[in-house]
């Protein structure tokens, strides 16, 4: 079963930052948080992972909570192109991704 | 940037047939993934493969299913006798030797009919 819980969907306006909340309240000490994205009819897409510490790269930012039981991705100008179904996933240490419902990101011009 | 490669993007094939669906992983990755996802469903983890061999596979990954990296650079998905219900998207994908992360290839999507 998923380990993680996202909500089902979340609206933002164009060019405004978004902010996608994900617990992960059994996660382990050596499981990562990976998140991936996926476009309708496309194969998901690698957004950023961590395992402490925040991160952030040209896509996104990731920011880890001091007890690791949640993380929030951070799109910080949100684009028409950023609407998909974004997955929260703990990576464990048998490499496996479970896979949950993820958030349907829905953009409003 | 480079991808994953699957081919055929969209196979359809009768009920007891064999498939085979065609993967060429990223050159310098390392660990490969077939995952799959049926309509409107999660996408499921079917297995890895780390140096020639299977290291994890999940339920779903039954008798029915091989896989295979025959020739260094492609990696292959064999399913022996396809069932109605094997009816999905099925995404390859590979990471490299770092683990970070995952690079998936846009899919093939079975028909079985």
């Amino acid at each position: 079963d998923a380990k993680t819980t996202q909500p089902n969907s979340m609206e933002s306006n164009e060019e405004e930052p978004v902010h996608l909340p994900c617990n992960h309240s059994t996660i382990s000490g050596t499981d990562y948080i990976h998140w991936y994205r996926q476009l309708p009819s496309q194969g998901p897409e690698y957004v950023i992972h961590g395992l402490t510490s925040n991160v952030n790269n040209r896509m996104a930012s990731l920011a880890i909570a001091e007890d690791r039981k949640s993380s929030t991705l951070i799109l910080h100008r949100a684009t028409l192109r950023d609407a998909a179904v974004y997955y929260c996933i703990l990576r464990q240490s048998n490499y496996q991704l479970i896979w949950g419902a993820g958030t349907k990101l829905i953009i409003k011009p | 940037e480079p991808e994953v490669t699957q081919t055929p993007s969209h196979q359809v094939t009768q009920m007891g047939q064999e498939v085979i669906l065609r993967c060429v992983p990223i050159s310098n990755h390392l660990y490969f993934y077939w995952y799959r996802q049926i309509l409107g469903q999660k996408v499921e983890f079917l297995v890895s493969f780390y140096n020639n061999e299977i290291s994890e596979k999940s339920e779903i990954f039954d008798d029915q299913f091989s896989v295979e990296r025959p020739d260094g650079s492609n990696f292959t998905l064999k399913i022996r006798s396809t069932k109605l219900e094997d009816s999905a998207m099925y995404f390859c994908a590979s990471s490299d030797p770092r683990l970070t992360g995952y690079t998936f290839g846009s899919g093939t999507r079975l028909t079985v009919v």
